[in-house]
């Protein structure tokens, strides 16, 4: 089965600083991997995604991540932080079984201090 | 090119009650997918249909079903609402089988009194 786990369901940065939020997922086969966000009262917008190739995948807004195979992890940076980036974040891990059944980690809400 | 469009936005309902919610992916999209979104189970996923047919079901109840048209519109049902059934119910279309982009529409906000 797969999982995803999202450390931190708070993170509060300033503005200019480093965003970093965690995420770590399991999965038995090669996962496809997602970052979501959610802005009040809308969907979700994707910011980014891995499915094969370059481990380090560049996203909207200045957004990036990092597949890490030997630490199943995905985690998602920003080297500056904007105003305009606080939001819920999620997430979410796929693979060729499930299809378009994705996985959503519990979410990270992100607050940029002015 | 229009994104995923749900109706209605907003609604309340007493328990007991059923609803329902629809779905207009994008053009050309043939997947559609539901979740419900809790603050706290999170998001969950429902089911997918895809041409029409189910192609994965989450694990909820069967008072919780949906269905496909040939214009690829989706509507979710849900039927002996509950007070936990309170929620955002997403969709999300995608141009592929499997592993491609979701693309979420704003989701309906259902209140279940």
């Amino acid at each position: 089965a797969q999982s995803v786990t999202q450390l931190g369901s708070h993170v509060s940065v300033s503005e200019g600083a480093l965003v970093l939020l965690r995420c770590n997922y399991s999965s038995s086969v090669p996962p496809y991997l997602f970052w979501y966000v959610q802005y009040p009262n809308q969907g979700l917008q994707l910011l980014l995604k891995y499915t094969t190739g370059a481990t380090l995948v560049k996203g909207i807004n200045g957004f990036e991540a990092e597949f890490k195979k030997s630490e199943t992890s995905f985690h998602l940076t920003k080297p500056s932080a904007h105003m305009s980036d606080a939001a819920e974040y999620f997430c979410a891990v796929s693979d060729k079984r499930t299809g378009n059944q994705f996985y959503f980690g519990t979410g990270t809400s992100l607050t940029v201090i002015p | 090119k229009a994104g995923v469009t749900q109706t209605p936005r907003y609604l309340i309902k007493t328990r007991g009650q059923q609803v329902t919610l629809s779905c207009s992916p994008i053009s050309g999209h043939r997947s559609v997918s539901w979740y419900q979104q809790t603050p706290g189970q999170g998001l969950q996923f429902l089911f997918e249909y895809f041409s029409e047919t189910q192609r994965n079901k989450g694990n909820f109840p069967g008072r919780f079903s949906g269905r496909q048209f040939s214009n690829s519109r989706s509507e979710m049902n849900v039927s002996t609402l509950e007070l936990g059934d309170s929620a955002l119910y997403l969709c999300a279309s995608s141009s592929s089988r499997g592993t491609g982009e979701l693309f979420f529409g704003e989701g309906s906000r259902l209140t279940v009194l």
